[in-house]
């Protein structure tokens, strides 16, 4: 079946202006996440949603940053005034409820903030 | 001090080789502990889970977890150059936190033939 989907794949924003990101989740999942990849690091979470509790945005660097989730399906995740720091690979995750460990990974979309 | 320490290698072994890949931790709540392989320009996909401590085989990879000396192992036997990827340790503390996963820095594992 469909694995998760991430739009845009690249994008190129200048600094300060806002970008936001999409991710298709697996059809079924209840738990959908994002992550940042920086250059060289591992994956620094940000939120997690899981059905209709409150997201968990422990992870959100700033204020800048901010997510939405549609029901259990499509999550935006919004940028706004983006700086150079923001340049990075966003993953967006997607899983069952009951195996939260077992984390199914979308492409990456890779901002550039110029 | 990050919470999961990995060392990011890179690492070249010779095809055939056993690989040996690790991590430490410093946060005593972690309970699941997972390995993800990640190929170039790719989302991360799960290898092995474990919960608590313990050894996990599967084909030809064995995962260890040592919650006593906060130590996490992955194993690759016969390694192939399939293998060649970058791999990540990841945690988790379980409950309303179970699926906040936080990852080591990812070691470079390169296999030639």
């Amino acid at each position: 079946g469909a694995g998760v989907s991430q739009s845009p794949s690249n994008k190129v924003t200048e600094k300060g202006k806002d970008v936001e990101l999409r991710c298709d989740p697996i059809s079924g999942h209840t738990a959908l996440y994002w992550y940042r990849q920086r250059l060289g690091q591992g994956l620094e979470f940000l939120i997690y949603f899981q059905g209709n509790s409150a997201p968990d945005k422990s992870g959100l660097p700033s204020d800048r940053f901010s997510a939405e989730r549609t029901g259990e399906s499509v999550s935006t995740l919004t940028i706004q005034r983006t700086q150079q720091e923001d340049s990075a690979v966003y993953l967006c995750a997607s899983s069952f409820s009951g195996a939260r460990y077992e984390q199914y990974f979308g492409p990456g979309t890779r901002l550039t903030v110029t | 001090q990050k919470e999961v320490e990995q060392d990011p290698g890179p690492l070249s072994v010779p095809e055939g080789a056993i690989v040996s890949l690790n991590c430490t931790y410093s946060n005593s709540a972690f309970q699941y502990f997972m390995w993800y392989r990640q190929y170039s320009r790719k989302g991360p996909e799960l290898l092995m889970y474990t919960y608590s401590s313990g050894n996990k085989e599967d084909g030809r990879f064995t995962a260890q977890v040592d919650k006593s000396s906060k130590y996490i192992s992955l194993f690759i036997r016969d390694s192939q150059p399939s293998d060649s990827a970058t791999y990540l340790c990841a945690m988790s503390p379980g409950g309303t936190s179970y699926g906040k996963l936080t990852f080591g820095q990812g070691t470079i594992l390169t296999v030639h033939p």
